[in-house]
């Protein structure tokens, strides 16, 4: 399978502790990015990234939370002291700047629970 | 404020029926996308659309993009059961994609 895949693909918790989420983009994409869903709300953007720079942070990415891409390639979300309200969805999604419709692909997210 | 109002944003109708979906915007967007997303799962993607006023078919699925490249419509013919799901607009700006909160489908059978 060459789609995004994100792992853990669940992760409960508790509140306090702190999480890190894994995703690998679509080969050669040069762009990856990172967004949350809450329950009945449409995903929304946290950052993205163009190959190892990270070039925009949501105002929703408070200070306890970080990603980074080291080598262009794989991301990691990490949130510290996790709180509950940080329970959602977090969904990565990578594209390749320049590409037909500037085209974003979705993994299949990550579930987290914050007890 | 929502950037991308979709409505409905919820619909539950007959198999068989015909039904049309709604994203709007005050913004112009260099493209539009529409996924549909199953409970658990990522977004899918369905179709990009580009060029104002442009349309395009997805077997029972037909989509339009406005004029002015601010709107975009979805409409399914005969739908079934297979359709339900959560269905998504996505506008292309500023070099990301943002979402409105989404029309859930729901295909009585």
């Amino acid at each position: 399978d060459t789609g995004v895949s994100q792992d853990p693909r669940h992760k409960i918790t508790k509140r306090g502790q702190n999480v890190t989420f894994r995703c690998d983009p679509i080969s050669e994409h040069n762009r990856l990015y990172w967004y949350r869903q809450t329950l009945g709300q449409g995903p929304e953007f946290l950052t993205y990234f163009q190959n190892e720079a990270q070039l925009e942070k949501s105002r929703l990415l408070s200070d306890r939370f970080s990603a980074e891409r080291p080598k262009g390639s794989f991301s990691t979300l990490e949130i510290q002291r996790t709180e509950q309200g940080d329970s959602a969805m977090y969904l990565c999604a990578s594209s390749h700047q320049g590409g037909s419709g500037n085209t974003i692909y979705f993994g299949e997210g990550s579930w987290l629970t914050v007890v | 404020t929502q950037l991308l109002e979709q409505s409905p944003q919820f619909l539950s109708i007959q198999e068989g029926e015909n039904l049309t979906v709604y994203c709007n915007s005050s913004s112009v967007f260099s493209s539009l996308q529409w996924y549909r997303q199953e409970p658990g799962e990522g977004p899918v993607l369905l179709v990009t659309v580009v060029t104002g006023g442009e349309v395009k078919k997805l077997k029972r699925l037909t989509f339009q993009f406005g004029d002015a490249r601010k709107d975009s419509s979805l409409h399914i013919t005969a739908a079934q059961p297979g359709d339900t799901g959560l269905y998504l607009c996505a506008g292309y700006r500023d070099d990301k994609i943002i979402f409105g909160k989404g029309t859930r489908l729901h295909i009585l059978p």
